[in-house]
């Protein structure tokens, strides 16, 4: 069955420290690839995303990605966490043939200390 | 700027009496759309594709009767919560598709059942 894994429920981190969020996917087929970002009671907002091509995404707010195969990874990053990130981390993928559905992992709860 | 408006951002009602939660799309023509249902430091779980002029599609344990669906044009999406219970109190996500690939979701809407 394909299924999205987002290993870490809870990750925290020091303003201006490196963050790393990981993501595994098991699809047949590369699925396309998603990270989505959701503050507390609001929905879900696009920060990067992977359909083929240049393996390191890079996404808004400064996040990139970086798509692995021989990993079924699709980590996310950033060099230098804001006060600001703190939220909800949700890793997504979708196959590609039409009308797929979007499949979420579990998400990943990001706190971030002064 | 928000491509898929979704209303109200929450709503508080009494156990027995019916909610409906409107998914609009601002910009796009939606044949199909996507209700997604969140439970409290849990991921989104897609409850029905909405299909514009056609029945909804449900997914596996998601009980028709009770969350009623309705996509009368391409531009709005309807949930209805029939005889609302506490145990329904959740968060509801729309989503909107574009391109076959990148979906756009609604601010999401707190259901409180008292």
């Amino acid at each position: 069955a394909q299924s999205v894994t987002q290993p870490d429920i809870h990750i925290t981190v020091s303003e201006g420290a490196s963050l790393e969020l990981r993501c595994n996917y098991s699809y047949g087929a590369t699925p396309y690839l998603f990270w989505y970002v959701q503050s507390p009671g609001q929905g879900l907002q696009l920060l990067l995303k992977y359909f083929s091509g240049d393996t390191l995404v890079q996404g808004i707010k400064g996040f990139e990605a970086e798509f692995k195969r021989s990993q079924s990874s699709f980590n996310l990053r950033k060099p230098s966490v804001h006060w600001s990130d703190a939220a909800e981390y949700f890793c997504a993928a979708r196959s590609t043939g039409t009308a797929s559905k979007l499949t979420f992992g579990t998400g990943t709860r990001l706190q971030v200390t002064l | 700027g928000a491509v898929v408006s979704q209303h109200p951002s929450w709503v508080i009602c009494k156990s027995g009496t019916s909610v409906k939660i409107e998914c609009r799309s601002l910009d796009f023509q939606a044949t199909t759309m996507f209700w997604y249902r969140q439970f409290p430091k849990q991921s989104l779980m897609l409850m029905a594709t909405s299909n514009e002029g056609s029945k909804a599609t449900y997914e596996q344990g998601v009980e028709k009767d009770k969350f009623l669906i309705n996509h009368a044009s391409l531009t709005l999406s309807t949930l209805t919560v029939t005889s609302a219970h506490p145990e329904d109190s959740s968060f509801y996500i729309c989503s909107q598709d574009r391109g076959n690939t990148e979906a756009f979701f609604g601010q999401g809407t707190r259901l409180t059942v008292v």
